[in-house]
């Protein structure tokens, strides 16, 4: 079955410093990735998403993410965080069945 | 631990029919969310409710309703189907503490409408 895993439940960088958050992936054949945020009270908003071609994918608000086949992961990152980057992160798989299939989510804080 | 319910899993209505699907969040958990994936299609939120209240609406047709009631469970109501409306609808609940806001995914419910 199609899965993915977040590891951390909690980031937490300082502004202007890099970030990423974490995303590993299990999947019978080619695996389509997607990452979504979500802030307070809000519904999911699309970030970016790998269906095949480059590895390193460009999304919105400036995150980007790199697929790597040989570690099945999907990392999503970002070079300098901002303070309203913070929020709730999902990274998701779509199953053969074209179901989506979330993370447990990762918080990101970014401290001023 | 318990998760999300949503009933029934698998719903087969034929154009113009109603339908109403349920969603069964997490014990106190307090919000919950609707979501739409068409064939093929990346998940649309559809609204989202919080203590009872509607919090949030993004791209629910005039034709949905939906409410939360007192126990915290969801009911989204569809009327005048079409054969567009064919979707996998999950609902996710969350409860805003201070410091968290994990959202926790159903199963979902398969409408099929022919």
């Amino acid at each position: 079955a199609q899965s993915v895993a977040q590891p951390e439940d909690q980031v937490n960088v300082a502004e202007g410093n890099p970030l990423t958050v974490k995303c590993t992936y299990s999947v019978s054949g080619n695996p389509y990735l997607f990452w979504y945020v979500q802030y307070p009270n809000r519904g999911l908003q699309f970030l970016l998403k790998y269906i095949t071609g480059d590895n390193l994918v460009k999304g919105s608000y400036g995150f980007e993410a790199e697929f790597n086949k040989s570690q099945t992961s999907f990392h999503l990152k970002k070079p300098s965080a901002l303070v309203s980057d913070s929020a709730l992160y999902f990274c998701a798989v779509r199953d053969p069945n074209n179901d989506m299939r979330f993370g447990a989510g990762t918080r990101l804080t970014v401290k001023p | 631990a318990a998760g999300v319910i949503q009933s029934p899993r698998h719903l087969i209505k034929e154009k113009r029919e109603t339908a109403t699907l349920k969603c069964y969040p997490i014990p106190r958990h307090d919000t919950v969310y609707w979501y739409q994936q068409g064939p093929g299609q990346d998940p649309q939120f559809l609204i989202s409710f919080y203590e009872k209240m509607q919090s949030d609406k993004g791209s629910i047709p005039d034709r949905f309703s939906a409410q939360q009631f007192s126990d915290y469970h969801s009911e989204l109501n569809m009327s005048s189907l079409e054969l567009g409306d064919s979707a996998l609808y999950f609902c996710a609940s969350s409860i805003p503490t201070a410091s968290t806001y994990e959202q926790y995914f159903g199963p979902g419910t398969r409408l099929t409408v022919t």
